[in-house]
């Protein structure tokens, strides 16, 4: 079974762009998860999505949007891009949300560098 | 490994060694506790988890401890290898959908 795909992998911007970030779950998973990783502030939670509805979301500002489509897969977007979004972007998945038992399966992650 | 702490705790334990990695969580309602283990260029890997009531789980050469009086996890590794050098995380989830984790270790095998 494949697992969590994350494209693309290496990402470079400039501020004030917008970017989006693509996650496929592993196949039959519904919930998809994504976090934000810094050497600062280490793996913080931006939002959750279960059927295409926002279940949970992190304190992140309006910037940071996200989307799931019908076939589970999900998008997050983040718009006028500022230095201090450079991060590692974690996708996780999990067959219906991360609970005891359903273990989430993470992504390699999208690394954003914004110039 | 890339974007995991450059100011991490460090655990340098040798090769056959049993590890320790202890973790203090913030939320008194969490319920559920997962450890997670990441490899440079690599996303979290799920090791084990425990509900809040429990206060032991153990799983192949890793064992998770539960103290909820003083919201404390801690994971045991026993007969550390090499291959276990990695970034350890802990985090805590309330139940809703929403897992928060901790600042993460890193763990040094030498052999």
């Amino acid at each position: 079974k494949a697992g969590v795909t994350q494209t693309p992998r290496y990402l470079i911007k400039t501020r004030g762009q917008q970017v989006t970030l693509s996650c496929s779950p592993i196949s039959g998973h519904r919930s998809v998860s994504w976090y934000q990783q810094t050497p600062g502030q280490g793996l913080q939670f931006l939002f959750e999505y279960f059927s295409e509805t926002q279940r949970n979301k992190g304190n992140f500002p309006g910037r940071f949007s996200g989307r799931q489509f019908s076939n589970s897969r999900s998008e997050m977007n983040v718009s006028t891009l500022e230095l201090g979004d450079s991060a590692l972007y974690l996708c996780a998945s999990s067959l219906v949300g991360t609970g005891f038992d359903y273990e989430q399966y993470f992504g390699p992650g999208t690394r954003l560098t914004v110039t | 490994g890339e974007s995991v702490g450059l100011h991490l705790p460090t655990l340098s334990v040798q090769e056959g060694d049993n590890s320790i990695i202890n973790c203090a969580y913030s939320n008194s309602a969490s319920d559920y506790f997962i450890w997670y283990k990441q490899e440079s260029g690599k996303g979290p890997q799920f090791i084990i988890d425990i509900r809040s009531n429990m206060d032991k789980r153990q799983g192949q050469r890793v064992t998770v401890l539960l103290n909820k009086t003083v919201k404390h996890l801690s994971l045991q590794i026993a007969a550390t290898q090499p291959g276990d050098s990695a970034v350890y995380f802990c985090a805590e989830n309330t139940g809703g959908f929403k897992t928060i984790f901790g600042a993460g270790t890193r763990l040094f095998v030498k052999a």
